[in-house]
């Protein structure tokens, strides 16, 4: 299986930074992605890490470890529009998951005033 | 404009009655998938479908059936409808060229009696 876990909710303050982790339990994967849903809308596409590293995309930024099954999302200079919530997923290569994708069950930011 | 689109938005039956939710891609797409969404659980992936004619059970594929005849409708049949499937249905359709991105359509929120 690929268990992904990710915290509930998390609360931070407009222009503020914060940090949603994700870790998971496979042996093996392609690649982890992050998307982000508000609520009563359909997911959207933000960012996909393959190797380990940070990848950088405006104010948000994607870090995978594939050695430590971990990845986070960076969300900086929070704006009200961020209030959503934040699905990890991974896309799974073994002989159990071979093209089927993944997800945890979000993370929920608040961003208040 | 491409897009991912889903008949029926809203749909409230009955314990029973067949019930079909049609999924629809205009980006040439090979990969499509069916999810449901539940509160605290996430995106499951019910089914999925790697070419025309190929389709694969997700993690949840009890009490559903998929086909895929051609390449851009991936129709999601419910031949007995229980109300524990009950929940928000999004099909999505998959770019393997351009990092995996899934793009959802708008969502089916399916009530059953």
């Amino acid at each position: 299986g690929q268990n992904i876990d990710q915290p509930t909710e998390m609360t931070a303050t407009e222009g503020a930074i914060v940090q949603i982790n994700c870790t998971y339990q496979t042996s093996g994967f392609n690649g982890l992605f992050w998307y982000q849903q508000h609520a009563g809308e359909a997911p959207t596409f933000l960012s996909y890490n393959v190797l380990d590293g940070l990848e950088e995309k405006g104010r948000f930024s994607s870090f995978l470890s594939r050695s430590k099954g971990y990845s986070y999302l960076l969300l900086k200079e929070l704006q009200m529009k961020d209030s959503a919530s934040y699905l990890c997923a991974v896309f799974g290569v073994t002989t159990d998951s071979w093209g089927k994708f993944q997800f945890g069950a979000g993370t929920q930011v608040v961003v208040t005033p | 404009e491409a897009q991912v689109t889903q008949n029926p938005r809203y749909l409230i039956t009955v314990t029973g009655k067949k019930l079909t939710v049609t999924c629809s891609q205009n980006m040439n797409h090979e990969y499509m998938s069916w999810y449901r969404q539940d509160p605290g659980l996430g995106l499951r992936q019910i089914y999925y479908s790697m070419n025309v004619e190929v389709t694969d059970k997700g993690d949840v594929p009890e009490g559903y059936k998929v086909s895929r005849k051609e390449k851009r409708n991936f129709p999601l049949i419910l031949e007995s409808p229980s109300p524990n499937q009950t929940s928000l249905y999004f099909c999505a359709s998959t770019d393997p060229g351009h990092n995996n991105e899934q793009f959802f359509g708008p969502g089916t929120r399916l009530t059953v009696l």
